[in-house]
């Protein structure tokens, strides 16, 4: 079985500060990791995803995320806040075992950015 | 290209009822997948359609059921509504083939609330 645990259901930082957004993860076999964000009233999109090869992955809106194996972590970062990045951010697992659409989802962090 | 487009975005039922939600995957797109996101539960994987076949089911009760046609539109229904089944209904669908693990998109999401 595969889960994700995401530390912090609320984070917030100052427009300008370091994201950091934090997601362990539990599996058995080689995992694909992910991020999603999610704006209010609307669907989940896509940021970056872990697969194989390289382990800091850059994604869009210049977020990136390093899996760490050794840690069983997959953070979430940014250098630099914007406002808008305040969303939810989900981390997510599957393998690669004809299950590639079966996501299992951590519980979202609600990110918030201050002037 | 149209992104993943779910009907209807907005809907109210009372206990007892059925409903029946509709998704149009991106062109070129044969899989779709179904996740109901609730407060209390996250995201949770309901199904998943290839090929009009479904290729995996997540862990609902058999209120809950899908379909794809053939131009790989698919449905999702649910009978006998509880209070419980209140949620946000997220459509995914993506390119994947094989098992490779490929990204999904999401559509907007069915909001449900069950009275």
């Amino acid at each position: 079985a595969q889960s994700v645990t995401q530390l912090g259901s609320h984070v917030s930082v100052s427009e300008g500060a370091l994201v950091l957004l934090r997601c362990n993860y539990s599996s058995s076999v080689p995992p694909y990791l992910f991020w999603y964000v999610q704006y209010p009233n609307q669907g989940l999109q896509l940021l970056l995803k872990y697969t194989t090869g390289a382990t800091l992955v850059k994604g869009i809106n210049g977020f990136e995320a390093e899996f760490k194996k050794s840690e069983t972590s997959f953070h979430l970062t940014k250098p630099s806040a914007h406002m808008s990045d305040a969303a939810e951010y989900f981390c997510a697992v599957t393998r690669n075992t004809g299950t590639a659409s079966k996501l299992t989802f951590g519980t979202g962090t609600r990110l918030q950015v201050t002037l | 290209k149209a992104g993943v487009t779910q009907t209807p975005r907005y809907l109210i039922k009372t206990r007892g009822q059925q409903v029946t939600l509709s998704c149009s995957p991106i062109s070129g797109h044969r899989s779709v997948s179904w996740y109901q996101q609730t407060p209390g539960q996250g995201l949770q994987f309901l199904f998943e359609y290839f090929s009009e076949t479904q290729r995996n089911k997540g862990n609902f009760p058999g209120r809950f059921s899908g379909r794809q046609f053939s131009n790989s539109r698919s449905e999702m229904n649910v009978s006998t509504l509880e209070l419980g089944d209140s949620a946000l209904y997220l459509c995914a669908s993506s390119f994947t083939s094989g098992g490779a693990v490929g990204e999904l998109f999401f559509g907007e999401g069915s909001r449900l609330t069950v009275l």
